[in-house]
């Protein structure tokens, strides 16, 4: 049971290029987040999904693009990479928004330069 | 006011000590309540959930009060393998995280 996988796990991109983080989870659950994390930040919400078909903003959506066709996917787009959008990069899927624990990848460190 | 917010540290704790931190949030109708732990360069993985009644799991005892809207959480007989940072989660219709306290357990 491999749980929550993220790909790719290291990325470099210039500045201005184009990149599609990939979140899967086998865990059959609902509601799949993106978030980031840098240093002093903690943890920021960029998008979340609560179902297949269905994509809303987090608390620093700008400069990114997600999309949720299928239940177990969630992708993460990154249309014109900029430096401010180097950071660590967590996907994370729960059964339920609420009551219950979310199950985090092992992270997506990009640096854009 | 940030939604969670907590005192990052760093928290140096001698072996075999006591530490207690607490987080407070800022949503009233706040529904769930969590304490995760990140280590270095990895995700965070739950530690444990946090009620009002107060839960314990070993060494580790996590408290709830909603009237003053912060969760704490002790570390007894603190252990080496216990430097990480601790993540404060607060749900309601998202999960909001805090900054984290780091905990450094010193030999």
């Amino acid at each position: 049971n491999a749980g929550v996988t993220q790909t790719p796990k290291f990325r470099v991109l210039k500045t201005g290029q184009s990149m599609t983080l990939l979140c899967a989870q086998d865990m059959n659950h609902e509601y799949m987040y993106w978030y980031r994390q840098d240093p002093g930040m903690g943890l920021r919400l960029i998008h979340y999904s609560v179902g297949e078909g269905t994509t809303a903003k987090g608390e620093v959506p700008d400069g990114y693009n997600v999309s949720r066709l299928k239940k177990q996917n969630f992708l993460l787009g990154l249309e014109s990479a900029a430096p401010s959008q180097t950071s660590v990069y967590f996907c994370a899927s729960s059964p339920s928004r609420v009551v219950t624990e979310a199950f985090f990848g092992q992270g997506t460190r990009l640096t854009v330069v | 006011r940030k939604e969670v917010e907590q005192d990052p540290g760093p928290f140096n704790v001698p072996e075999g000590a006591t530490v207690a931190f607490n987080c407070t949030y800022s949503n009233s109708a706040s529904q769930s309540f969590f304490w995760y732990r990140q280590d270095c360069r990895k995700e965070p993985k739950l530690l444990m959930s946090v009620y009002s009644s107060g839960n314990e799991d070993g060494r580790f005892t996590a408290q709830l009060n909603r009237a003053s809207q912060y969760i704490s959480l002790l570390i007894r007989d603190s252990k080496l393998s216990d430097s990480a940072t601790y993540l404060c989660v607060v749900g309601n219709n998202r999960l909001a995280f805090g900054k984290g306290n780091q905990v450094v357990v010193i030999p």
